[in-house]
């Protein structure tokens, strides 16, 4: 079974701050996913990269897929209170067979 | 607003009841998902259907069982649960097949407690 290792697992920062959480593994992946989730709610997808080395940026989100697609990153720039949550990183393992981190688990001080 | 819709939101159960968690999704999405998800972990895979058909079964106890009735319904029927089984019960959906990278579409859950 493919393990993905998010760390950190929690995170508490103040309001304007960055952050980087990491995703990774010994395995490859085909694509790798990023999801966010709030109390009481289900996961919603971020982003997916697919291509090693491929950067995508939404808003003050930075998602980072490494060159041997075992890893990836996601960088927080001004970190905001609306930024809380628990986010997942999640990798393909075949067909409809996601295997998902830990999580880590953001919380932004105003 | 999600476009997987889940009911209840909440249910709270005896060990001898029997009762159904419900999923609905109109994307036309042929891949449906059950998670489950207990507090501070990440969801943990218990079935998928692909078109209709049960494709994996992630070893779960019989207690649970899945139904698929059409491609936009997806149906988790429950009985004899133990009070362990406590979780949020997620329902997901995907696209199947060439090009798809198994993006997952989520409801918000049923959260189930069992006395």
């Amino acid at each position: 079974t493919q393990l993905l290792e998010q760390s950190p697992q929690f995170l508490s920062i103040q309001e304007g701050e960055n952050l980087t959480v990491y995703c990774n593994s010994s395995s490859v992946f085909s694509s790798l996913q990023w999801y966010r989730q709030e109390p009481g709610e289900g996961p919603v997808l971020l982003v997916t990269v697919v291509t090693g080395g491929e950067v995508k940026k939404l808003k003050r989100l930075t998602f980072q897929f490494g060159d041997a697609r075992k890893d990836s990153s996601l960088h927080i720039t001004a970190a905001q209170p609306g930024d809380t949550g628990l986010y997942l990183c999640a990798g393909g393992q075949g067909a409809q067979k996601l295997v998902f981190g830990q999580g880590t688990r953001l919380t932004i001080n105003p | 607003d999600t476009e997987v819709t889940q009911t209840p939101k909440h249910l709270v159960m005896g060990m001898t009841n029997k009762k159904s968690l419900k999923c609905e999704q109109h994307m036309g999405h042929r891949a449906m998902y059950w998670y489950k998800q207990k507090a501070k972990k990440p969801p943990e895979l218990m079935f998928v259907y692909s078109y209709e058909k049960l494709s994996i079964n992630e070893s779960v106890p019989s207690r649970f069982s899945p139904e698929c009735p059409n491609s936009s319904l997806l149906n988790l029927h429950l009985h004899a649960l133990q009070p362990e089984d406590s979780a949020l019960y997620l329902c997901a959906s995907s696209q199947v097949g060439q090009g798809g990278t198994g993006e997952l579409f989520f409801g918000e859950g049923s959260r189930l407690t069992v006395l």
